[in-house]
């Protein structure tokens, strides 16, 4: 099974900031297979990107993902109060396997 | 739009099965180009995939718990469900279905609310 790690494991930024997050898997995938999901308290999970850099259908251009590999990255941009929420990324490589996630804070 | 929509008991005793459904409504539940799956998630264990099912009745469930699990689909109904046998407080967790696109992609772009299931006796 491949293993998600993802890093840091709580962000804490000032609106307006960039928030970098990585996700790293323990073999190679497909970045086709690579997937992004912000979660609020009490909600379930939303897709933001999938394909490792294609944004959801209604997601802000502030969001976008890049990596190949083992190693990906979502980046959100001019950070907003209602950024705030669990980061997961997910990937397919044979059996599908979440990360463990990124709190995003904001100040 | 398609929305999902879990339903089933919110406490099982230990050894007994948990037994969850999900409802599509807003859309077709036998469209060839989506499965459907379960994911729960607890402190634990964070976000876990279940399985899915294909329209047809295909399954591909976790490893892990493929010994315990059995999903099935209703298009009639426009449901899908999980069955998990013989569980412990380890299964203990909010449970979710999903609409998940599998081809050139994977990902999963329509979930339900969750509903909490809790393992006691």
């Amino acid at each position: 099974e491949i293993v998600v790690t993802q890093s840091p494991g709580t962000l804490s930024l000032s609106p307006g900031e960039r928030a970098t997050l990585s996700c790293r898997a323990s073999q190679s995938i497909s970045s086709s297979f690579l997937a992004w999901y912000q979660q609020k308290p009490g909600q379930a999970p939303r897709l933001l990107i999938y394909g490792a850099s294609n944004r959801a259908t209604g997601i802000p251009d502030r969001f976008s993902g890049s990596g190949s590999g083992t190693d990906f990255t979502l980046t959100i941009n001019r950070l907003e109060p209602e950024d705030s929420a669990v980061y997961y990324c997910q990937q397919y490589g044979g059996s599908l396997t979440f990360g463990g996630g990124t709190k995003v804070e904001i100040k | 739009q398609v929305q999902l929509q879990e339903s089933g008991p919110g406490l099982v005793k230990p050894s007994q099965t948990l037994s969850l459904t999900c409802t599509v409504s807003g859309g077709s539940i036998n469209t060839g180009d989506y499965y459907w799956s379960w994911i729960r998630q607890s402190p634990i264990k964070g976000l876990e995939w279940i399985g899915y099912i294909y329209y047809t009745g295909n399954t591909y469930y976790n490893p892990s718990l493929k010994s315990r699990m059995t999903i099935s689909i209703d298009i009639s109904k426009s449901q899908f469900s999980l069955r998990l046998a013989s569980v412990t407080a380890a299964d203990t967790a909010v449970y979710y279905c999903a609409r998940t696109w599998i081809s050139q992609y994977y990902y999963m772009d329509v979930w339900g609310k969750g509903t909490t299931v809790t393992v006691s006796s």
